[in-house]
């Protein structure tokens, strides 16, 4: 069974762009969740996909969006870039995103993340 | 809220001795506890994690690591470790009432390795 996929694995952009991540999470999965990874900050909350809805969101501002596809892709956008944007974004997918039963479908599994650089 | 402190940022050991990171978290409500690996230039790999049942947990590539409740602890280990060990090591929690999946991570711990 195939992991989970960013694309593309590394990005270069300059100051005010906008950006677009995607992530095809495992087959099956249909919980996404999206981290940003920073030397300075380390492995922060974006936001959570389910279902094509935003369940959770963590504490950045609104120029990080992101949306879930019927087959459980999701992208993630960063629009007018700034150079403390530059990290390692990483996606992560379960099997259902909901606790109880079955447990195993609490475990989130990563993908090999997006490198984002801003000039 | 839940935290996640890794008391150690920096972990240098030589080949075959015994290690133990060390990972404390605090929540006033039960917790899902994880251990995921980062290669250099990779995403996270899941080494272990404890859901419920036995405190002792046992992952992949000879790791192991203990849930203590009343220490709100869940330190890792390995008794001999190799040169491919080395690598960051991040402790994290889950709150497991359900309605989102979201990890919140400790720091990372930089476990090196030498020969």
């Amino acid at each position: 069974k195939a992991g989970v996929t960013q694309t593309p694995r590394y990005l270069i952009k300059t100051r005010g762009q906008q950006v677009t991540l995607s992530c095809s999470p495992i087959s099956g999965h249909r919980s996404v969740s999206w981290y940003q990874q920073t030397p300075g900050q380390g492995l922060q909350f974006l936001f959570e996909y389910f279902s094509e809805t935003q369940r959770n969101k963590g504490n950045f501002p609104g120029r990080f969006s992101g949306r879930q596809f019927s087959n459980s892709r999701s992208e993630m956008n960063v629009s007018t870039l700034e150079l403390g944007d530059s990290a390692l974004y990483l996606c992560a997918s379960s099997l259902e995103g909901t606790s109880g039963g079955n447990l195993a479908k609490n475990i989130q599994y990563f993908g090999a993340g997006t490198r984002l650089s801003v000039l | 809220a839940q935290s996640v402190t890794q008391l150690d940022s920096q972990v240098p050991v030589f080949e075959e001795a015994p290690v133990e990171l060390r990972c404390n978290y605090s929540s006033s409500v039960s917790v899902y506890l994880f251990w995921y690996v980062q290669y250099p230039n990779q995403g996270l790999q899941l080494l272990l994690k404890y859901l419920s049942g036995s405190t002792l947990v046992k992952g992949i590539n000879g790791f192991e690591a203990e849930f203590n409740k009343s220490q709100t602890s869940f330190h890792l280990r390995k008794p001999s470790v190799h040169i491919s060990d080395t690598a960051e090591y991040f402790c994290a929690v889950s709150d497991p009432r359900g309605g989102s999946e979201k990890l919140v991570f400790g720091k990372g711990t930089k476990l090196t390795v030498n020969p």
